[in-house]
């Protein structure tokens, strides 16, 4: 695609409810990553899927936090019995070099 | 642990130009990267610095000293939409533990450009 599209841009979620964020990267990008960025402050890396290789997974906070890439495209980040302090705007990015290209990110508030 | 320091705000007025310092407490990283995020939207790329020295592109440069540990982005004939956070990041090696290419990014600065 022209960027990299996620989806629902706005999630309001019930504490304790299982969430599904999803990301659809730029064709062709071979590095996927997972940021949340709480209000005002700077971008707390998660996870990052580079090609075939294991996913490094050194940021997911918690157990709570997954996340998969099939067929090296589209990726889920799925948070599990959220919690009030998992909102946050969570952004996807992709890239091929040095510098990666966002999405507009989903705004999850657990309420 | 790696970390990157920001002034949290800058203010300067339409036309001037302005410089966010970054300062960073890590080693071994590959180069240096700025972002730029206006409110409530996707940060987007601005400038990287593979090399130390200075890279200009259009109003925007960025500066990197790796022997000081610091770099800068440098802002000119400042425009109102400029207004936006600015944050610079930095491409981690093997040793950080996971794969290259992973970034940290800085505290960020809100910048505010007045008339």
């Amino acid at each position: 695609g022209a960027g990299v599209s996620q989806s629902p841009s706005n999630k309001v979620t019930e504490k304790g409810k299982d969430v599904e964020l999803r990301c659809d990267p730029i064709s062709g990008h071979t590095a996927l990553y997972w940021y949340r960025q709480s209000l005002g402050q700077g971008l707390e890396f998660l996870i990052y899927f580079q090609g075939n290789s294991a996913p490094d997974k050194s940021g997911l906070p918690s157990d709570r936090f997954s996340a998969e890439r099939t067929g090296g495209s589209v990726s889920t980040l799925t948070i599990q019995r959220t919690q009030q302090e998992d909102s946050a705007v969570y952004l996807c990015a992709s890239s091929l070099q040095q510098f990666q290209a966002f999405g507009s990110g989903t705004r999850l508030t657990v309420v | 642990g790696q970390s990157l320091e920001q002034p949290s705000e800058v203010t300067a007025v339409e036309g001037a130009i302005v410089q966010i310092n970054c300062t960073y407490q890590t080693s071994g990283f590959y180069g240096l990267s700025w972002y730029q995020q206006h409110d409530g939207g996707a940060p987007t790329f601005l400038s990287y610095n593979g090399l130390d020295g200075l890279e200009e592109t259009g109003r925007f440069s960025s500066f990197l000293s790796r022997s000081d540990s610091y770099g800068y982005l440098l802002l000119q004939e400042l425009q109102m939409k400029d207004s936006a956070s600015y944050f610079c990041a930095v491409r981690g090696p093997l040793w950080w533990g996971g794969a290259t290419n992973k970034l940290i990014f800085g505290t960020g600065t809100l910048l505010a450009v007045q008339p």
